[in-house]
């Protein structure tokens, strides 16, 4: 079974620049997540899609990150304009019903 | 509210030796817990889940943890380390339903030759 697919693996920018990052779901998983996990922490969740649907934003900088899930399946995270604090490592993940099963992650330097 | 709680920041350990990575929880519903880990540049992998059922559950590597309902604890257990246990390990929980997975902060397990 073929994992979660995330592109590019790394990415730097400068700030104020626009990013985006892609993300392809195992088949058949209507759950998608956006985490960021900064240089230390633990992942924090940024939006969780079902289906095409927006379940949970509510940690979503709306002001400067958006996302959307393109017929249920693939997902794109942009970040415009990023700032530095931003430089971290973006994970998407998919899920069935239990657990969720992560991609390798974007990893995001700003400077 | 969920939370996940990992006192232990860095845990180092000799080679060969029993460890144990702690993880407390907080959450008023019944909740899904597992342990992932995170190797260098590498994203999470799924080491052990507790869905329910017996309270001792094995993963892969010979990890094996202990769902304790009325400490909130599911600590994370191996009888012994390799070098290639080196990495840095997340509990997290999940309620019922489609809802988000919480993590704690990470434990960074350094096995020492």
């Amino acid at each position: 079974e073929a994992g979660v697919a995330q592109s590019p693996r790394y990415k730097i920018i400068e700030k104020r620049q626009s990013v985006a990052f892609w993300c392809n779901p195992i088949s058949g998983h209507a759950t998608l997540y956006w985490y960021q996990q900064i240089l230390g922490q633990g992942p924090k969740l940024l939006i969780q899609f079902q289906n095409n649907g927006v379940v949970d934003d509510s940690q979503l900088p709306k002001d400067r990150f958006s996302a959307e899930r393109l017929k249920g399946v693939d997902s794109t995270l942009k970040i415009q304009p990023a700032k530095l604090e931003d430089s971290a490592v973006y994970l998407c993940a998919s899920s069935l019903s239990t657990e969720a099963f992560f991609g390798q992650g974007t990893r995001l330097t700003v400077v | 509210a969920q939370s996940v709680t990992q006192l232990d920041s860095q845990v180092p350990v000799f080679e060969e030796a029993p460890v144990e990575l702690r993880c407390n929880y907080s959450s008023s519903v019944s909740v899904y817990l597992f342990w992932y880990v995170q190797y260098p540049n590498q994203g999470l992998q799924l080491l052990l889940k507790y869905l329910s059922g017996s309270t001792l559950v094995k993963g892969i590597n010979g990890f094996e943890a202990e769902f304790n309902k009325s400490q909130t604890s599911f600590h994370l257990r191996k009888p012994s380390v390799h070098i290639s246990d080196t990495a840095e390990y997340f509990c997290a929980l999940r309620p019922g339903g489609y809802q988000k997975v919480t993590f704690g902060t990470g434990t960074k397990l350094q096995v020492i030759p």
